[in-house]
């Protein structure tokens, strides 16, 4: 168990670029998470798999957002042409299903993904 | 509208001291409260959590203390060290299943420094 790993840590992108981020979670976690935090913030929520599923979509995710996770096991994050504002970093957690009779399981987080937009 | 208010923004504890960061909160449907550590260049650990039916919970040196009609709930660091220095972030979230975890709200985060 290597924990949640992203990569690249850091990438520096022109304004109108296209950039891809990769998450690969603790093995056999069936939950995969997406948040992106900024300077002075805390997390904020983007998406959410289980499994290759993706079940939730935050209203931050524009349409320029999209993310994936076609084998339930790594995801993608990509962002299209990327504006100033999309500078963040954006994060990579995972988890594992609740069993039953245990009170709600602990999301691990990967190192994350420094986006700066020039 | 802020829904998890976290204080202090900053706050600067001396090795051995006690190190206290409180949050609110206004949505009576949390049902979980946990604290994340975040070091720079990092992404956030949980450090402990609470539900609202115990009003107490200490692991080693970090202790929960939740006031539910106050819909108030703090962290404790006993004998704080150099090595806590970070931030801290409170959170909450609806909802007793794991999946809920992706409703995670959180506070604005409390960077704490130690001094040796």
């Amino acid at each position: 168990d290597t924990g949640v790993s992203q990569n690249p840590r850091h990438k520096i992108t022109k304004r109108g670029q296209n950039v891809t981020f990769r998450c690969d979670p603790i093995s056999e976690h069936n939950r995969l998470y997406w948040y992106r935090q900024t300077l002075g913030q805390g997390p904020e929520f983007l998406t959410y798999f289980q499994n290759e599923a993706q079940l939730e979509k935050s209203r931050l995710l524009s349409d320029r957002f999209s993310a994936e996770r076609p084998k339930g096991s790594f995801s993608t994050l990509e962002i299209q042409r990327t504006e100033q504002g999309d500078s963040a970093m954006y994060l990579c957690a995972s988890s594992p299903v609740q069993t039953a009779g245990r009170s709600g399981n602990t999301i691990y987080f990967g190192e994350g993904s420094w986006l700066t937009v020039v | 509208q802020q829904q998890v208010k976290q204080s202090p923004q900053s706050l600067i504890v001396q090795k051995g001291g006690i190190s206290i960061i409180n949050c609110a909160y206004e949505n009576t449907a949390f049902d979980y409260f946990p604290w994340y550590q975040q070091f720079p260049g990092k992404g956030p650990a949980l450090l402990i959590a609470i539900r609202p039916d115990v009003s107490e919970k200490k692991e080693g040196r970090f202790t929960i203390s939740f006031n539910k009609s106050a819909k108030q709930f703090s962290l404790h660091i006993m004998d704080s060290q150099p090595g806590d220095s970070a931030t801290y972030f409170c959170a909450a979230s609806v909802g007793r299943n794991a999946g809920n975890n992706r409703k995670l709200i959180w506070g604005l985060g409390t960077s704490l420094a130690v001094n040796p």
